[in-house]
C-alpha cells in the first residue's frame, strides 16, 4: 500500500524554524517527484514546493521562496521541508503528495494525512 | 501569475448532475486536475489530465476542458459526494503549481 506520513509539525514562534518530514512507503520513492501543499485553517489548498526524483529540479511558491527549502533522501525514502523565518501566515496543515503522472502532465496522488504547523507567540 | 477561478458553492439534489467550473485564461491549453476533499481528510485526486480517472474513482466523475473553462461533472450525485472540490494546473510560464480557490458541493 502506498503511504505518506508527515511529521514535525507543532507550535513555533514568529521568526522561528521547523523541519517537516514525510516518510514514504509502498512505492519506489526515488522514481517520483514529490510535493508540499498547505492549507490554512478554513482556507483552500496552496502549493508550497516541488522536487524532482533526483533533486535536479526544485520549485517554490513566491510566498515561501527564500525562507523554505525542500529536500529529499532517496536512500531513506524521505521528503523534507525546512521552514525558516516563519510567519503567522504560514500557519497551516502541511501535506506531502506524490506526483501522479500521465504522458502529458502530473497531478498529486496520494497525499499524506498532513501535519499542523502553528506560528504564534 | 496564473489564476484559476471557481464558484464558492454549488448545490444539487441527490440523483441530479453537479457541474463545477474552473476558469482560467486559455485553460484549454493546459492539463487540469481535480481533487475532492472531505472535512478533516486529505485531498483525493478524482480526475487528471482534464478527463481521466484514477483507478477506484467512480465513472460518475468526469471532466472536460475547452477555451477558458474546465468543468468537473458529477452524475447521479450521492450524499457522500458532499465535499470541497479543487482544480489545479501547472503554469509553465512561472513554473508554479496553481490551485483554484475551491468549490463546496452541497447535496440538498
Amino acid at each position: 500500500e502506498v503511504q505518506l506520513v508527515e511529521s514535525g509539525g507543532g507550535l513555533v514562534k514568529p521568526g522561528g524554524s521547523l523541519r517537516l518530514s514525510c516518510a514514504a512507503s509502498g512505492f519506489t520513492f526515488s522514481s517520483y517527484s514529490m510535493n508540499w501543499v498547505r492549507q490554512a485553517p478554513g482556507k483552500g489548498l496552496e502549493w508550497v514546493s516541488s522536487i524532482s526524483s533526483s533533486s535536479s529540479y526544485i520549485y517554490y511558491a513566491d510566498s515561501v521562496k527564500g525562507r523554505f527549502t525542500i529536500s529529499r533522501d532517496n536512500a531513506k525514502n524521505s521528503l523534507y521541508l525546512q521552514m525558516n523565518s516563519l510567519r503567522a501566515e504560514d500557519t497551516a496543515v502541511y501535506y506531502c503528495a506524490r506526483d501522479y503522472c500521465s504522458s502529458t502532465s502530473c497531478g498529486f496522488d496520494p497525499w499524506g494525512q498532513g501535519t499542523l504547523v502553528t506560528v504564534s507567540s | 501569475s496564473y489564476v484559476l477561478t471557481q464558484p464558492p458553492s454549488v448545490s444539487v439534489a441527490p440523483g441530479q448532475t453537479a457541474r463545477i467550473t474552473c476558469g482560467g485564461n486559455n485553460i484549454g491549453s493546459k492539463s487540469v486536475h481535480w481533487y475532492q476533499q472531505k472535512p478533516g481528510q486529505a485531498p483525493v485526486l478524482v480526475v487528471y489530465d482534464d478527463s481521466d480517472r484514477p483507478s477506484g474513482i467512480p465513472e460518475r466523475f468526469s471532466g472536460s476542458n475547452s477555451g477558458n473553462t474546465a468543468t468537473l461533472t458529477i452524475s447521479r450525485v450521492e450524499a457522500g459526494d458532499e465535499a470541497d472540490y479543487y482544480c489545479q494546473v501547472w503554469d509553465s510560464s512561472s513554473a508554479h503549481v496553481v490551485f483554484g480557490g475551491g468549490t463546496k458541493l452541497t447535496v440538498l
